[in-house]
């Protein structure tokens, strides 16, 4: 059965500080994978996704995740956080019969 | 686009009550899911459908729960009756299968149900 494990309900980090999330998922074929952001009080948005090529992909805000499928991992990472990066991030994954799972969800805390 | 319409946003209702909870997917896509998200279980998916039809719902907590798509632009999540643990924030998302970016997800602002 498909399913996505993140490993950290809640990181607390400081302001300029680096970020990773991380994200496994179980599925024996091809996957599409994605991190969503929820700011407080707002829609879940996407942040990026993986389809295929580069395994390594940038999103919005300076966020970027990488695709390593002999771990199944597409963890998250930010190499400075701004204390407006302060947000609940979501891992996804899509498998070949369109169904779309999330992972139970990070807390990210930033201090300013 | 108005985006993915949800109402009510906010509803109080007692045990044993029916709630009934709308989504209006953007025009044009064609696939629509119901997930729930709590703080416990995080986001669940309860049920998905490709132009209107029931794809996989074995996410459905129980009989309790029913969800319809009678047209391309409406679906409902029924509750009937509801408990106390069914309060949990309801989130409608829909999508464009068949295009390059089929798979991004829009998200509603969600129904948050408060079942007393």
């Amino acid at each position: 059965a498909q399913s996505v494990s993140q490993h950290n309900h809640h990181v607390i980090l400081s302001e300029a500080a680096s970020l990773e999330l991380g994200c496994n998922y179980s599925y024996g074929g091809t996957v599409n994978l994605f991190w969503y952001v929820q700011y407080p009080g707002q829609h879940l948005q996407l942040l990026l996704k993986y389809f295929s090529g580069d395994p390594l992909v940038k999103g919005i805000k300076g966020f970027e995740a990488e695709f390593i499928k002999s771990k199944f991992s597409f963890n998250l990472r930010k190499p400075s956080v701004q204390w407006s990066d302060t947000a609940e991030y979501f891992c996804a994954v899509r498998s070949s019969a369109s169904k779309i799972i999330f992972g139970s969800g990070t807390r990210l805390s930033i201090r300013p | 686009d108005a985006g993915v319409i949800q109402s009510p946003r906010h509803e109080v209702t007692e045990m044993g009550q029916e709630v009934t909870l709308r989504c209006k997917p953007i025009s044009g896509h064609n696939s629509l899911f119901w997930y729930r998200q709590t703080m416990m279980r995080g986001l669940e998916l309860l049920i998905y459908f490709n132009n209107n039809v029931p794809i996989d719902d074995s996410g459905m907590p129980e009989d309790r729960f029913s969800a319809k798509m009678p047209n391309a632009s409406f679906s409902t999540l029924k509750i009937q009756p509801s408990e106390p643990r069914d309060s949990a924030v309801y989130f409608c998302a829909s999508t464009q299968r068949g295009v390059a970016e089929a798979n991004v997800l829009t998200f509603g602002a969600g129904s948050r149900l408060t079942v007393l």
